[in-house]
């Protein structure tokens, strides 16, 4: 089954207001990372959160890690239309060196 | 410094045929990766390569799929008599350390 699980699976708000996703894993991890992907591109990295970091923010963006509870929120603030994407969680699982992703978050934000 | 560089962007395939997948890593980076992704799906990971050696396939099918990353060159996924469970978006990633992965744009694979 899947590390990273995102919730919610989609999600519609309109320009301004704030984004906020979630994304749970099974087992202990080094880091965790956010990504975001455009419909039919590439994936985009966002931010990297490290198991003994408990919050980051990059521009308008702010993660948090909660390692006990194994979760992780993306928040977006101030969303404009050029959000609208995927937003994938993926965890770099203590002892392997490959990504584990989550299925993602489709958000779409109404101008 | 370029980003990853993967080619071609779209590849399309009848059922039996090959498929190579070509994945120029960022400069300096020796670590890199294979994911594939499904439509309205996550990637899942395939492969990691460092120069000439194979890291971690764990999540490579064993029949038809293999992959390599020369001393020179770009790393190669190689598709043995695709079918059309592989079409797919395969995406590549490097990166110099243990962290942050570079992802390339990726490659639509379509078999009809």
């Amino acid at each position: 089954s899947q590390q990273g699980e995102e919730d919610p699976q989609a999600l519609s708000i309109q320009e301004g207001e704030n984004a906020t996703m979630n994304c749970s894993y099974k087992t202990s991890i080094n880091n965790l990372q956010w990504y975001r992907q455009n419909s039919g591109r590439g994936l985009v990295h966002l931010i990297l959160i490290r198991s003994n970091e408990r919050e980051k923010h990059s521009g308008r963006l702010r993660v948090t890690l909660d390692t006990s509870k194994k979760s992780s929120s993306l928040l977006i603030t101030a969303s404009r239309a050029a959000d609208t994407a995927s937003y994938f969680c993926a965890t770099d699982v203590t002892g392997r060196r490959a990504l584990t992703f989550g299925s993602g978050t489709r958000l779409q934000v109404q101008p | 410094n370029a980003g990853v560089m993967q080619n071609p962007r779209h590849l399309v395939r009848r059922r039996g045929q090959e498929a190579r997948l070509r994945c120029s890593p960022m400069k300096g980076h020796s670590h890199v990766y294979w994911y594939r992704q499904l439509p309205e799906e996550g990637l899942k990971f395939m492969v990691y390569l460092q120069k000439e050696n194979i890291i971690d396939e764990s999540g490579m099918p064993k029949e038809r799929f293999s992959a390599e990353f020369p001393k020179e060159g770009p790393s190669i996924l190689r598709i043995q008599q695709v079918v059309r469970g592989d079409s797919a978006a395969y995406f590549c990633a490097s990166s110099p350390t243990q962290y942050e992965q570079y992802f390339g744009p990726g490659t639509r694979l379509t078999v009809t």
